[in-house]
């Protein structure tokens, strides 16, 4: 079984630039939600998106935005990129809506420079 | 004050002892907690999660809660040189289960 899935692994980008993002999650899994991790630091919540609606989002900057698709893979997107956009991005999966028993993708290594 | 409060360690523990990671919340809403590993350039693994007062064990680690001191806390037994990793304390509400709050994390040093 394919787990979480993630593209691409590594990424590098201009101050200024877009970046597009993509997963996919577990099969049979319909929660994608996307996470932020700074270096030394936990995971931040940035969104969650359950068949295919935003169902939860954090503290994060309208320069931030997601999408589900049909199939349940998803794609974040952010605009205007600054420094401190670098992190590692994470993807996790779940079965439904509630956050019971989350898994992660292996992320995808930002660095904006 | 952080949601979730972990010590950063680094947590030196000797081969086969009992490593012992704890965690703090402040939420008392929050329903579920979750212990990942992550290794250094990983992605966090889910290894325990625990919903009700008392201890879960499964195989060689053990999750305590305790919801009126808001405590969590993971015992690793026998600890192995591949338990050395950073231990991220999770939780999250009913309020809001889409959204899991994370420590800082954890680092863990097994000793040969």
């Amino acid at each position: 079984d394919a787990g979480v899935t993630q593209s691409p692994t590594h990424l590098i980008k201009t101050r200024g630039q877009h970046v597009t993002l993509r997963c996919s999650p577990i099969s049979g899994h319909k929660s994608v939600s996307w996470y932020q991790q700074v270096l030394g630091q936990g995971p931040q919540f940035i969104f969650q998106y359950y068949e295919k609606e935003e169902r939860g989002r954090g503290n994060f900057p309208d320069r931030f935005s997601a999408r589900q698709f049909p199939n349940y893979s998803s794609e974040l997107n952010v605009n205007a990129l600054l420094l401190g956009d670098s992190a590692l991005y994470l993807c996790a999966s779940s079965l439904g809506q509630g956050a019971s028993e989350a898994f992660f993708g292996q992320g995808t290594r930002l660095t904006v420079v | 004050q952080k949601e979730v409060e972990q010590n950063s360690g680094p947590l030196s523990v000797p081969e086969g002892a009992i490593a012992s990671l704890n965690c703090t919340y402040s939420d008392r809403g929050s329903q579920s907690f979750f212990w990942y590993r992550q290794y250094s350039g990983k992605s966090p693994e889910l290894i325990m999660f625990i919903y009700s007062n008392g201890d879960k064990e499964d195989g060689r680690f053990t999750a305590q809660l305790n919801k009126a001191s808001q405590y969590v806390s993971l015992l690793i037994r026998d600890s192995q040189p591949s338990d050395s990793a950073t231990y991220l304390c999770a939780a999250s509400g009913y309020s809001s289960a889409s959204k899991i709050i994370f420590g800082s994390g954890t680092r863990l040093s097994i000793r040969p």
